[in-house]
């Protein structure tokens, strides 16, 4: 059956502490693995697709990383603005992506 | 543009009284339109997905249904609802004629069945 387990499900971080979010995933014929971020009341903001093992996405100051079990979301020097809910999401058939329950970040001033 | 825009942005509704919820999407042609729910502490779910005008493929069974009356345009029904139906309802897209189709989301819908 396939699935999508995010960890932890909450993280607290001091403003510029470095950490990391996991998204491991069993799923037959991955087609992409998709990171989303998530404010309150919000509708997901898309970040990344990674497609295939050793893969390697940065925006600003998230890097998203791949391998053939697992999914990592660096995040370098955090801001309170980088507080949300961060979503993973594998699509595995052609109409339908199976989501994480999102590991919800605050950040610290 | 990769605008989607859903409305109500909120609504309370009594157990027992229809529901509609509009989806409309611009800066494109033809797109795969879907609806899914998000409740409290799960994933998203997959409810509905349309390919096209009139084509509607369900995910769930359930007492909601999803019609597609224009290109644009995604509703989502239900005759009567239940208190299970509370929840944050998210209308997405992907677009033909891009790769490895992105799925983008709209604002969603927050509905309180009471």
């Amino acid at each position: 059956e396939d699935q999508v387990t995010q960890s932890p499900e909450a993280l607290r971080l001091q403003e510029g502490e470095s950490s990391s979010l996991n998204c491991s995933y069993t799923v037959s014929g991955l087609r992409g693995l998709f990171w989303y971020r998530q404010d309150p009341g919000k509708g997901p903001e898309f970040l990344f697709t990674l497609y295939s093992a050793g893969e390697e996405k940065e925006k600003e100051r998230l890097k998203a990383t791949l391998t053939k079990k697992e999914s990592f979301l660096h995040i370098t020097a955090p801001k309170p603005e980088d507080s949300a809910t961060y979503l993973c999401a594998v699509q595995a058939g052609a109409n339908n992506l199976f989501f994480g329950t999102g590991t919800r970040l605050t950040v610290i001033p | 543009s990769q605008t989607i825009h859903q409305w109500p942005a909120t609504l309370v509704q009594p157990v027992g009284s229809p529901l509609s919820l509009e989806c409309t999407v611009e800066g494109t042609s033809n797109p795969n339109l879907y609806w899914y729910r998000q409740a409290a502490g799960r994933g998203l779910q997959l409810l509905f997905y349309s390919v096209g005008i009139g084509q509607i493929s369900s995910e769930v069974p359930q007492n909601l249904s999803a019609s597609r009356p224009q290109d644009r345009q995604f509703i989502l029904s239900s005759k009567k609802l239940l208190l299970s139906d509370s929840g944050f309802y998210l209308c997405a897209r992907t677009d033909r004629g891009t790769s490895r189709n992105t799925i983008y989301f709209g604002e969603g819908s927050w509905l309180t069945v009471v």
